[in-house]
């Protein structure tokens, strides 16, 4: 089956970095993209950037350029996505989804990020 | 950069009645390049059709896509319980992966 797990609820303060992981189990980690998925409170789904972990090829959305770097450790089938400088408007629900051909599936449970003072 | 727009914000139906849910694109996008997918509270999203009228594994055929060009369109034939949630359209394609605001199915 294939899976992808994300690391666990997070509490930072303003200011702290942050690197959040995701898992991938049950395929060749190598061959698909990843993907990272910002979902603020009560709010939709917003694409952040994508990585090919067999080469570490990574395109950003421009909204997110500069704001996040996401990377990937192919000897560990994981993929992160962390920030240098965590703002409180970073609070928000993040998935990783494995792009399959294209589509986005399947996706992590999410990783909950909760920055505040 | 390519804008989705869904509609209606929220339709409120019945069990067992047709819900038309919306997708229009801002430029013309390659019907292979568009997905839905579904929302419940509290779970990560699942894909439900992609390329435009393609069911992914394990959704029911009351579940069907449709439409090219910039209108696209998730048709759900008669609703069942499980079915009120979220509903999200996706460009997707490499560098380019676009969501909609969603839609919400509720129960009137």
């Amino acid at each position: 089956e294939v899976q992808l797990v994300q690391s666990g609820a997070e509490v930072k303060k303003p200011g702290e970095s942050l690197k959040i992981s995701c898992q991938g189990f049950g395929y060749s980690f190598t061959s698909y993209w990843i993907g990272w998925v910002r979902q603020m409170p009560g709010k939709g789904l917003e694409w952040m950037g994508i990585i090919y972990p067999g080469d570490s090829d990574t395109r950003y959305s421009p909204s997110f350029q500069g704001q996040v770097t996401i990377s990937a450790d192919k000897s560990i089938t994981t993929a992160y996505l962390q920030w240098s400088s965590l703002k409180a408007s970073d609070t928000a629900m993040y998935y990783c989804a494995r792009l399959d051909g294209g589509p986005f599936d399947p996706w992590g449970q999410g990783t909950l990020v909760t920055v505040s003072s | 950069e390519i804008v989705l727009t869904q509609s209606p914000g929220t339709l409120s139906l019945s069990p067992g009645e047709r819900a038309t849910l919306s997708c229009r694109a801002s430029q013309s996008v390659s019907s292979s390049y568009l997905a839905w997918y579904q929302q419940k509270p509290g779970q990560a999203p699942r894909l439900f059709i992609y390329a435009a009228s393609s069911r992914a594994a394990g959704i029911p055929d009351r579940f069907s896509g449709s439409g090219s060009g910039t209108d696209f369109t998730l048709t759900i034939s008669r609703l069942e319980p499980e079915d009120f949630a979220v509903y999200y359209c996706q460009r997707y394609g490499s560098s380019l992966n676009t969501f909609g605001q969603g839609t919400k199915l509720e129960i009137k």
